[in-house]
């Protein structure tokens, strides 16, 4: 079974701060991998999709990459912002799909 | 673009009784996902439709879970009877296409229903 860990579970940054979010799978056979945003108390917004064969996706200060052989996915944040502050979960698409646990993000002004 | 609606936004029920979620999805988009997200956790796939026919429903809890979803358009989630456990937000989501595994589209998330079993 497919097992998606997110670390860290939480993050604290300043404003202005590059960051990295990691997310690691188990099972390399996968179709995409995907990067979404969670605000409290609201579903979940699509940000970044990546294809198995891509190695990497951006979209304005985002930037995600997948190494399938080693089962690493990293969610780059350029420049962050308190309006970053959520929770960012990825989720792999296999035969089934999987989220991660997420990782909490405050961007402090 | 008209977002994925869900509705109720909030349900509060003892347990063994009844509850149902409905959602309605974009349109257009042929894949529609049902999601556990208790809290904590990351959401967790409960079944998938494409159009009216079910792609996945392994982790649906069967004995007290069903699911339909009509025309190939709007879907309803129902628990008889809940438990406990079944506390958590029930997540709606919809894709253009998606194959076993949820194919290559991204899925679009309404904002839930926060279920609460006293």
């Amino acid at each position: 079974k497919q097992e998606v860990t997110q670390i860290p579970a939480a993050l604290s940054v300043p404003e202005g701060e590059n960051l990295v979010l990691n997310c690691s799978f188990t099972d390399s056979a996968i179709y995409n991998l995907q990067w979404f945003r969670q605000d409290p108390g609201k579903g979940l917004t699509s940000l970044l999709l990546i294809q198995s064969s891509q190695r990497e996706q951006t979209s304005g200060r985002l930037n995600a990459s997948l190494d399938k052989s080693s089962g690493r996915s990293t969610l780059y944040i350029a420049a962050s912002q308190p309006g970053d502050s959520a929770t960012y979960l990825c989720a792999v698409t296999g035969n089934q799909f999987y989220f991660g646990t997420g990782t909490s993000l405050t961007v402090i002004p | 673009e008209a977002g994925v609606a869900q509705s109720p936004r909030y349900k509060i029920i003892e347990k063994r009784q009844s509850v149902a979620f409905w959602c309605n999805p974009i349109s257009g988009h042929a894949t529609l996902y049902w999601y556990q997200q208790i809290l904590g956790q990351g959401p967790k796939l409960l079944i998938q439709f494409q159009n009216n026919g079910v792609v996945d429903d392994s982790q649906l809890p069967k004995d007290r879970f069903s699911a339909e979803r009509l025309k190939g358009v709007d879907s309803t989630l129902k628990i008889q009877p809940a438990k406990l456990e079944d506390s958590a937000v029930y997540l709606c989501a919809s894709s253009l296409e998606g194959g076993a595994g949820g194919g290559n589209q991204p899925q679009h998330f309404g904002d839930g229903t926060r279920l609460s079993i006293l």
